[in-house]
């Protein structure tokens, strides 16, 4: 089954200061990949998904910004953070049963 | 258009009660239904899915999920709660994408 990396696991950052999440999956080829944001107590907010190289679907317009560079890695990035981007952020990979599988989150503090 | 409702966003029982977290679902074609958990600072880990076989679906650490067409509803349950059971819990249903509702916390008084 595929297992997701993601890191760091845990960011404190000023405000104005530049972002990068990664994610990295194993155990599978040309899969979904998904990034997620939980802020404080709520639910998931879908952000980006692609479903290939270079291909990025943004559901929510932002500050945020998403690349694919290789089949298996997912970027999450921000020229310039806002206190707003504090947040838990999942990365996801579907799987060819039907379900998700996700990351361990990285949790994001802007200060 | 695909959505969950989970009804109650904090559930709260007794150690070894009977544990029922409400989900109903929105769907135009036949869904597929999921059941995540969510530890503190963790990733969420699938507990179970409904991919239309079996309408009551056994997941992960004793909970099971019975899918109700007539109520549009797949309800979370486990007979006995334990204290390693509180977390957040999701349900989620697929279209072209996943929809998840907005979580219930379970807390397990011991």
């Amino acid at each position: 089954s595929q297992t997701i990396h993601q890191w760091p696991a845990t960011l404190v950052q000023p405000v104005g200061s530049p972002l990068s999440l990664e994610c990295t999956v194993e155990g599978t080829s040309n899969p979904n990949l998904y990034w997620y944001r939980q802020a404080a107590g709520r639910g998931l907010q879908l952000l980006f998904y692609s479903v290939g190289i270079g291909q990025i679907s943004s559901e929510v317009p932002q500050n945020l910004s998403a690349s694919r560079p290789q089949d298996r890695q997912f970027i999450l990035s921000s020229k310039k953070l806002l206190l707003s981007d504090s947040g838990f952020y999942l990365c996801a990979c579907d799987s060819y049963t039907g379900e998700l599988f996700f990351g361990e989150g990285s949790r994001l503090t802007v200060l | 258009a695909q959505s969950v409702t989970q009804l109650g966003s904090h559930v709260s029982v007794s150690e070894g009660a009977l544990v029922l977290l409400r989900c109903n679902y929105s769907s135009s074609v036949p869904p597929y239904l999921f059941w995540y958990v969510q530890y503190p600072n963790q990733g969420l880990q699938l507990l179970l899915k409904y991919t239309s076989a079996a309408t009551l679906v056994k997941g992960i650490n004793g909970f099971e999920a019975e899918f109700k067409k007539s109520e549009t509803s797949f309800h979370l349950t486990k007979p006995s709660a334990h204290m390693r059971d509180a977390a957040e819990y999701f349900c989620a249903v697929t279209g072209n994408q996943f929809y998840f509702g907005t979580g219930t916390s379970l807390t397990v008084i011991p």
